[in-house]
């Protein structure tokens, strides 16, 4: 069973720093690009962050590129994103999604979140 | 930057109707969008992907079609547990955008 469990959240102020970890399970991680999404409160889903399978093509929205950075370790399986300079438009809940072996990004597996709020 | 419109934003319809929810990409994607499925509190579910093919597991009731820029996801026979916001997603390159949402509920 695919398993991807999200870590790292909670309350920082407006220019904190934090990492988010999700660790991932049941399948060939090193095989697979992963994603980042999220989702803030009452809010849509936003695609934050890729990364393909060696980690050395990395794609980030707007947003959040010079701030976030998307890094993986396919020994432990371990999926990061490290976050500076923190906004208070950052806070939501932040999904790690395995992509699907088809074409494209396309999430077919999702984490159950963790939740990052930014407020001083 | 591709931007994605759904419509509409809110639906409502009783058991067994058929329901169609519409994507629209500001430029063309090719057959390059996905749908999924967020229940309420829930974690979002994959639905279909390459605009017509249906993600292992799903219920067939659930079909796809479309391409370019104009998209549909329809449901044949609405059932209670469909209750939930489904967003498009572009999946050809980066950004990889979702639609705003569309909140079906039962009538």
């Amino acid at each position: 069973e695919v398993q991807l469990v999200e870590s790292g959240g909670g309350l920082v102020q407006p220019g904190w720093s934090l990492r988010l970890s999700c660790a991932t399970s049941g399948f060939t991680f090193s095989s697979h690009w992963m994603s980042w999404v999220r989702q803030a409160p009452g809010k849509g889903l936003e695609w934050v962050a890729n990364i393909n399978q060696e980690g050395t093509e990395k794609e980030y929205v707007d947003s959040v590129k010079g701030r976030f950075t998307i890094s993986r370790d396919n020994a432990k399986n371990l999926l990061y994103l490290q976050m500076k300079s923190l906004r208070a438009e950052d806070t939501a809940v932040y999904y790690c999604a395995r992509d699907h072996v088809a074409p494209g990004i396309i999430f077919d597996s999702w984490g159950q979140g963790t939740l990052l709020t930014v407020s001083s | 930057d591709i931007q994605m419109t759904q419509s509409p934003s809110s639906l409502s319809a009783s058991v067994g109707d058929r329901v169609t929810i519409t994507c629209r990409a500001s430029q063309g994607i090719g057959n390059s969008l996905a749908w999924y499925q967020q229940k309420p509190g829930k974690v979002p579910k994959l639905l279909i992907y390459a605009a017509s093919t249906l993600q292992s597991g799903v219920p067939s009731r659930f079909s796809g079609s479309g391409s370019g820029t104009d998209f549909s996801l329809t449901i044949s026979s609405l059932q209670t547990e469909d209750v939930a916001t489904y967003y498009c997603q572009k999946h050809n390159s980066a950004p990889h955008t979702f639609g705003q949402g569309t909140k079906l509920e039962i009538k």
